[in-house]
């Protein structure tokens, strides 16, 4: 069964928007990955977040973690056409899990010239 | 610099026959491996992963197996394809975690995929 939730599933902005992705989850984690794909291609790591930590950025990304609500999101800042891709959130599942990653179903960016 | 192969690329199969994914990563030692499908449009499924040798857990009962017969390579098969088994497999691997007790998983590198479609 799916750990992670994206949402929303597609989304749709103009070049220079802001895009904000959100993920939630249902058992404890240690922490939360946030990846990449391009169109056919295999996924690329963005940025991992710890479950003590709130709040990471790397470059134009910035990523929250609420453990009380079980959520976190992905903003990416001032998008760009190159942005395009699906974005899916992962966890490593907790205390029942080991050596694991479980995705979402992600989320479609499209950005627009 | 560490790299991960996968192949092939993509494969047409009938139903009833035989199928072997392929997946070999360079630059690291004692990888965790892993393979995951993803289905169109979908986000990706948990198959098999391993953590050494021979270790092989497995997520999801299915038509599929995978072994692992040298550290750095990791081979999903099947013996008699099912039209459900068409999909996009991503092999992965990650560092193992140093210490004892600790059970985190970190960054997991992919490789570009195989793109099944078994008619």
């Amino acid at each position: 069964s799916q750990q992670g939730e994206e949402d929303p599933q597609a989304l749709s902005i103009q070049e220079g928007e802001n895009a904000t992705m959100n993920c939630s989850y249902k058992t404890s984690i240690n922490n939360l990955q946030w990846y990449r794909q391009n169109s056919g291609r295999g996924l690329v790591h963005l940025i991992l977040i710890r479950s003590n930590e709130r709040e990471k950025h790397s470059g134009r990304l910035r990523v929250t973690l609420d453990t009380s609500k079980k959520s976190s999101s992905l903003l990416i800042t001032a998008s760009r056409a190159a942005d395009t891709a699906s974005y899916f959130c992962a966890t490593d599942a907790g205390s029942g899990g080991y050596n694991k990653l479980i995705f979402g179903a992600g989320t479609r960016l499209a950005v627009h010239p | 610099s560490q790299t991960i192969h996968q192949w092939p690329a993509t494969l047409v199969q009938p139903v009833g026959s035989p199928l072997s994914l392929e997946c070999t990563v360079e630059g690291t030692s004692n990888p965790n491996l892993y393979w995951y499908r993803q289905a169109a449009g979908r986000g990706l499924q948990l198959l098999f992963y391993s953590v050494g040798i021979g270790q092989i857990s497995s997520e999801v009962p299915q038509n599929l197996s995978a072994s692992r017969p040298q550290d750095r390579q990791f081979i999903l098969s099947s013996k008699k394809l099912l039209l459900s088994d068409s999909g996009f497999y991503l092999c992965a691997w990650s560092r193992a975690p140093s210490g004892t007790g600790v059970r985190k998983t970190g960054e997991l590198f992919f490789g570009e995929g195989s793109r099944l479609t078994v008619l």
